[in-house]
């Protein structure tokens, strides 16, 4: 059975530009959840997402932002990066709502 | 506001040797998950905690939840170097609520 994939691994940016990263859960899984990891902060909660939907959303600005599609894939938008945006980006998918997280490898974003 | 608080955060431990790492959290819950980090790696699942008093084992690993405490802790046994790494404990308030709250680690290092 595949685990969450996520997509690109590694990337890196300059400051004022935008990403977009991918995440395909595990099959038959309906939520995704995104995390920032950083040294300073430690692992925080982005959002996520259940059936298209929004369900909550962590204490970050509105450059970041994020969507799922009728296959349940998901993607995350951060627009006009920052420095302090960069950070491993870890998505996590589970059955339903309170269900267990099973997480990808991340994506590794470097913002120069 | 959910505040999780792991320590120690840093351990180095010899192998053969037995120790325990906390898990502290402000907000009444009942769902409590530890996660293991490799150095690069993603999130491993570990142990998922539902109920208060609950415990569960795995290999050289034991975690148990006190709800009324507020406390999970993570204990090893025996230590081998292999169980070297970075280990989360989070916390899950329900209903998917901000997702989950991250304690910041416990780097540890099992020295042969």
């Amino acid at each position: 059975k595949a685990g969450v994939t996520q997509t690109p691994r590694y990337l890196i940016k300059t400051r004022g530009q935008q990403v977009t990263l991918s995440c395909s859960p595990i099959s038959g899984h309906r939520s995704v959840s995104w995390y920032q990891q950083t040294p300073g902060q430690g692992l925080q909660f982005l959002f996520e997402y259940f059936s298209e939907t929004q369900r909550n959303k962590g204490n970050f600005p509105g450059r970041f932002s994020g969507r799922q599609f009728s296959n349940s894939r998901s993607e995350m938008n951060v627009s006009t990066l920052e420095l302090g945006d960069s950070a491993l980006y870890l998505c996590a998918s589970s059955l339903g709502l309170m269900g267990e997280l099973f997480f990808g490898e991340g994506s590794r974003l470097t913002v120069l | 506001e959910l505040k999780v608080e792991q320590n120690p955060l840093f351990l180095s431990m010899q192998e053969g040797k037995n120790y325990t790492i906390y898990c502290n959290y402000s907000t009444t819950s009942d769902r409590l998950y530890w996660y293991r980090q490799d150095p690069g790696k993603s999130l491993e699942s570990l142990f998922v905690l539902l109920s208060n008093g609950a415990v569960k084992q795995e290999g050289r690993l034991m975690a148990s939840l006190d709800t009324k405490a507020r406390l999970s802790t993570l204990h090893i046994t025996a230590a081998v170097h292999d169980l070297s790494a970075t280990y989360f404990c989070a916390v899950d308030l329900g209903g998917g609520a901000d997702g989950l709250t991250f304690g910041k680690g416990t780097h540890l290092i099992i020295q042969p």
